[in-house]
Protein backbone atom coordinates (compact mmCIF):
# COMPACT_ATOMS: atom_id res chain seq x y z
CA UNK A 1 0.00 0.00 0.00
CA UNK A 2 1.48 3.31 -1.26
CA UNK A 3 1.72 5.78 1.94
CA UNK A 4 -0.53 8.40 0.49
CA UNK A 5 -3.10 7.92 -2.59
CA UNK A 6 -4.70 10.15 -4.74
CA UNK A 7 -6.66 9.67 -7.97
CA UNK A 8 -5.00 10.66 -10.77
CA UNK A 9 -7.87 12.06 -13.19
CA UNK A 10 -8.61 13.70 -15.12
CA UNK A 11 -11.31 14.97 -13.54
CA UNK A 12 -13.37 17.59 -16.19
CA UNK A 13 -16.33 19.75 -15.01
CA UNK A 14 -17.80 22.76 -16.33
CA UNK A 15 -17.15 26.42 -15.27
CA UNK A 16 -18.79 27.11 -11.34
CA UNK A 17 -18.93 23.66 -10.62
CA UNK A 18 -17.66 22.69 -7.09
CA UNK A 19 -15.08 20.54 -7.09
CA UNK A 20 -13.92 17.45 -4.51
CA UNK A 21 -10.47 16.60 -4.56
CA UNK A 22 -9.19 13.66 -2.61
CA UNK A 23 -6.44 11.60 -0.83
CA UNK A 24 -6.22 9.06 1.51
CA UNK A 25 -3.04 8.21 3.84
CA UNK A 26 -1.60 5.41 5.52
CA UNK A 27 0.82 6.69 8.05
CA UNK A 28 -1.25 7.94 11.28
CA UNK A 29 2.18 10.04 12.62
CA UNK A 30 1.43 12.86 9.51
CA UNK A 31 0.34 16.20 11.32
CA UNK A 32 0.70 18.67 8.54
CA UNK A 33 -1.33 18.18 5.49
CA UNK A 34 -1.17 20.23 1.94
CA UNK A 35 -2.39 21.12 -1.51
CA UNK A 36 -0.42 22.45 -4.28
CA UNK A 37 -1.47 23.28 -7.37
CA UNK A 38 0.59 22.69 -10.43
CA UNK A 39 0.25 24.00 -13.72
CA UNK A 40 1.98 22.44 -16.49
CA UNK A 41 5.53 22.63 -17.13
CA UNK A 42 5.73 24.73 -13.70
CA UNK A 43 6.76 23.94 -10.35
CA UNK A 44 3.85 22.87 -7.59
CA UNK A 45 3.12 26.40 -5.43
CA UNK A 46 1.44 25.71 -2.11
CA UNK A 47 -2.67 26.72 -2.55
CA UNK A 48 -3.47 25.67 1.53
CA UNK A 49 -1.94 24.12 4.59
CA UNK A 50 -3.71 22.03 7.98
CA UNK A 51 -2.59 21.11 10.76
CA UNK A 52 -3.94 18.21 12.36
CA UNK A 53 -8.05 17.34 12.05
CA UNK A 54 -10.35 20.17 10.60
CA UNK A 55 -11.67 22.19 8.05
CA UNK A 56 -9.60 25.63 6.78
CA UNK A 57 -11.24 28.12 4.14
CA UNK A 58 -9.48 30.42 1.95
CA UNK A 59 -11.90 32.25 -0.22
CA UNK A 60 -13.41 29.40 -3.09
CA UNK A 61 -10.85 26.95 -1.62
CA UNK A 62 -11.67 24.97 1.69
CA UNK A 63 -9.84 22.01 3.07
CA UNK A 64 -10.77 19.16 5.01
CA UNK A 65 -8.68 16.93 7.34
CA UNK A 66 -9.96 13.73 8.81
CA UNK A 67 -7.33 12.08 10.76
CA UNK A 68 -9.53 9.40 11.75
CA UNK A 69 -10.49 7.80 8.68
CA UNK A 70 -6.75 9.41 7.25
CA UNK A 71 -8.32 11.34 4.72
CA UNK A 72 -8.23 14.32 2.96
CA UNK A 73 -10.51 16.83 1.06
CA UNK A 74 -10.02 20.45 -1.04
CA UNK A 75 -13.31 21.66 -2.27
CA UNK A 76 -12.95 24.51 -5.00
CA UNK A 77 -16.23 26.38 -4.94
CA UNK A 78 -17.40 27.98 -8.27
CA UNK A 79 -14.83 26.76 -10.39
CA UNK A 80 -13.24 29.18 -12.87
CA UNK A 81 -11.02 27.92 -15.73
CA UNK A 82 -7.93 29.18 -14.28
CA UNK A 83 -8.56 26.24 -11.58
CA UNK A 84 -7.35 24.05 -14.70
CA UNK A 85 -4.36 22.48 -13.03
CA UNK A 86 -2.85 19.23 -11.35
CA UNK A 87 -3.40 18.97 -7.48
CA UNK A 88 -1.13 17.45 -5.46
CA UNK A 89 -2.30 16.95 -2.13
CA UNK A 90 1.13 16.77 0.70
CA UNK A 91 1.78 15.51 3.81
CA UNK A 92 4.90 15.92 6.37
CA UNK A 93 5.43 14.81 10.18
CA UNK A 94 6.09 17.94 11.51
CA UNK A 95 6.19 21.67 9.86
CA UNK A 96 9.44 21.30 8.06
CA UNK A 97 9.80 18.00 7.82
CA UNK A 98 9.90 15.76 4.35
CA UNK A 99 6.86 16.38 1.95
CA UNK A 100 5.44 12.65 0.85
CA UNK A 101 3.26 13.52 -1.58
CA UNK A 102 0.28 11.87 -3.91
CA UNK A 103 0.48 11.69 -7.76
CA UNK A 104 -1.60 14.19 -8.06
CA UNK A 105 -5.11 14.91 -9.81
CA UNK A 106 -5.73 16.28 -13.32
CA UNK A 107 -8.70 19.37 -12.87
CA UNK A 108 -10.16 20.25 -16.46
CA UNK A 109 -12.48 23.46 -15.92
CA UNK A 110 -14.14 23.91 -19.42
CA UNK A 111 -16.04 27.43 -19.85
CA UNK B 1 11.22 38.88 -6.54
CA UNK B 2 12.56 36.67 -3.98
CA UNK B 3 12.65 33.24 -5.92
CA UNK B 4 13.69 29.63 -6.40
CA UNK B 5 15.33 29.66 -9.92
CA UNK B 6 16.21 26.40 -12.00
CA UNK B 7 18.50 26.66 -14.99
CA UNK B 8 18.25 25.15 -17.71
CA UNK B 9 14.44 24.66 -17.86
CA UNK B 10 15.05 21.84 -20.87
CA UNK B 11 17.70 19.84 -20.87
CA UNK B 12 18.72 17.17 -23.25
CA UNK B 13 21.51 14.70 -22.66
CA UNK B 14 22.73 11.49 -24.49
CA UNK B 15 22.64 8.20 -22.42
CA UNK B 16 25.90 7.78 -20.13
CA UNK B 17 26.73 11.46 -20.83
CA UNK B 18 27.01 13.59 -17.03
CA UNK B 19 24.29 16.26 -16.87
CA UNK B 20 24.31 18.85 -13.99
CA UNK B 21 21.71 20.54 -12.95
CA UNK B 22 21.54 23.93 -10.78
CA UNK B 23 18.94 25.75 -8.24
CA UNK B 24 19.73 29.34 -6.84
CA UNK B 25 17.74 30.72 -4.17
CA UNK B 26 17.46 34.39 -2.82
CA UNK B 27 15.23 33.93 -0.07
CA UNK B 28 18.22 32.96 2.08
CA UNK B 29 16.33 29.57 3.16
CA UNK B 30 19.02 27.01 5.25
CA UNK B 31 16.87 23.81 3.20
CA UNK B 32 17.12 22.79 -0.04
CA UNK B 33 15.53 20.23 -1.90
CA UNK B 34 15.19 18.27 -4.99
CA UNK B 35 12.98 16.20 -6.36
CA UNK B 36 12.31 13.91 -9.56
CA UNK B 37 8.97 14.09 -10.91
CA UNK B 38 8.18 11.62 -13.79
CA UNK B 39 4.59 12.02 -15.92
CA UNK B 40 1.89 12.17 -13.54
CA UNK B 41 3.88 10.69 -10.90
CA UNK B 42 3.87 12.28 -7.51
CA UNK B 43 7.47 14.47 -6.61
CA UNK B 44 9.93 11.95 -5.09
CA UNK B 45 12.69 12.99 -2.79
CA UNK B 46 16.26 12.48 -3.51
CA UNK B 47 17.75 14.62 -1.44
CA UNK B 48 17.66 17.42 0.77
CA UNK B 49 20.39 20.13 2.73
CA UNK B 50 19.94 21.45 6.61
CA UNK B 51 22.91 24.22 5.34
CA UNK B 52 25.55 22.01 4.79
CA UNK B 53 24.23 18.95 6.49
CA UNK B 54 23.45 16.31 3.43
CA UNK B 55 20.53 13.88 3.33
CA UNK B 56 20.87 11.38 1.05
CA UNK B 57 17.07 9.27 0.62
CA UNK B 58 17.52 5.47 0.86
CA UNK B 59 16.29 4.35 -2.84
CA UNK B 60 17.80 7.46 -4.56
CA UNK B 61 20.56 5.89 -7.15
CA UNK B 62 24.20 5.74 -6.82
CA UNK B 63 23.73 7.69 -10.13
CA UNK B 64 22.17 10.77 -8.37
CA UNK B 65 24.61 13.03 -6.36
CA UNK B 66 24.44 16.70 -5.23
CA UNK B 67 26.65 19.46 -4.22
CA UNK B 68 25.56 23.03 -2.34
CA UNK B 69 28.87 25.20 -2.35
CA UNK B 70 27.14 27.59 -0.70
CA UNK B 71 23.69 28.95 1.06
CA UNK B 72 22.76 30.12 -2.20
CA UNK B 73 22.86 27.17 -4.91
CA UNK B 74 22.73 23.73 -5.10
CA UNK B 75 23.44 21.40 -7.74
CA UNK B 76 22.41 18.01 -9.06
CA UNK B 77 24.17 15.60 -10.77
CA UNK B 78 23.70 12.60 -12.72
CA UNK B 79 26.79 10.54 -13.83
CA UNK B 80 25.63 8.36 -16.14
CA UNK B 81 22.08 9.45 -17.29
CA UNK B 82 19.76 6.44 -18.57
CA UNK B 83 16.30 6.91 -20.22
CA UNK B 84 14.43 6.35 -16.83
CA UNK B 85 16.21 9.39 -15.80
CA UNK B 86 13.88 11.53 -18.22
CA UNK B 87 11.87 13.51 -15.65
CA UNK B 88 11.21 16.72 -14.57
CA UNK B 89 13.46 17.66 -11.75
CA UNK B 90 12.00 20.03 -8.81
CA UNK B 91 14.49 22.24 -6.47
CA UNK B 92 12.78 23.64 -3.42
CA UNK B 93 13.53 25.54 -0.26
CA UNK B 94 12.54 25.68 3.47
CA UNK B 95 13.15 27.39 6.73
CA UNK B 96 13.18 25.43 9.77
CA UNK B 97 12.37 26.31 13.05
CA UNK B 98 11.53 24.85 15.93
CA UNK B 99 7.53 24.74 15.86
CA UNK B 100 5.09 25.47 13.53
CA UNK B 101 5.06 25.44 9.71
CA UNK B 102 7.11 26.69 7.01
CA UNK B 103 6.43 26.30 3.61
CA UNK B 104 8.67 24.70 0.47
CA UNK B 105 9.03 27.17 -2.36
CA UNK B 106 9.29 25.35 -5.42
CA UNK B 107 11.25 26.40 -8.70
CA UNK B 108 10.13 25.79 -12.13
CA UNK B 109 11.74 22.63 -12.45
CA UNK B 110 13.95 21.49 -15.33
CA UNK B 111 12.94 18.72 -18.03
CA UNK B 112 15.69 16.42 -18.53
CA UNK B 113 15.27 14.31 -21.85
CA UNK B 114 17.49 11.19 -22.19
CA UNK B 115 18.27 10.39 -25.94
Amino acid sequence: QKEVEQDPGPLSVPEGAIVSLNCTYSNSAFQYFMWYRQYSRKGPELLMYTYSSGNKEDGRFTAQVDKSSKYISLFIRDSQPSDSATYLCAMTLSGYSTLTFGKGTMLLVSP
Amino acid sequence: DAMVIQNPRYQVTQFGKPVTLSCSQTLNHNVMYWYQQKSSQAPKLLFHYYDKDFNNEADTPDNFQSRRPNTSFCFLDIRSPGLGDAAMYLCATSRTGTGGFYEQYFGPGTRLTVT
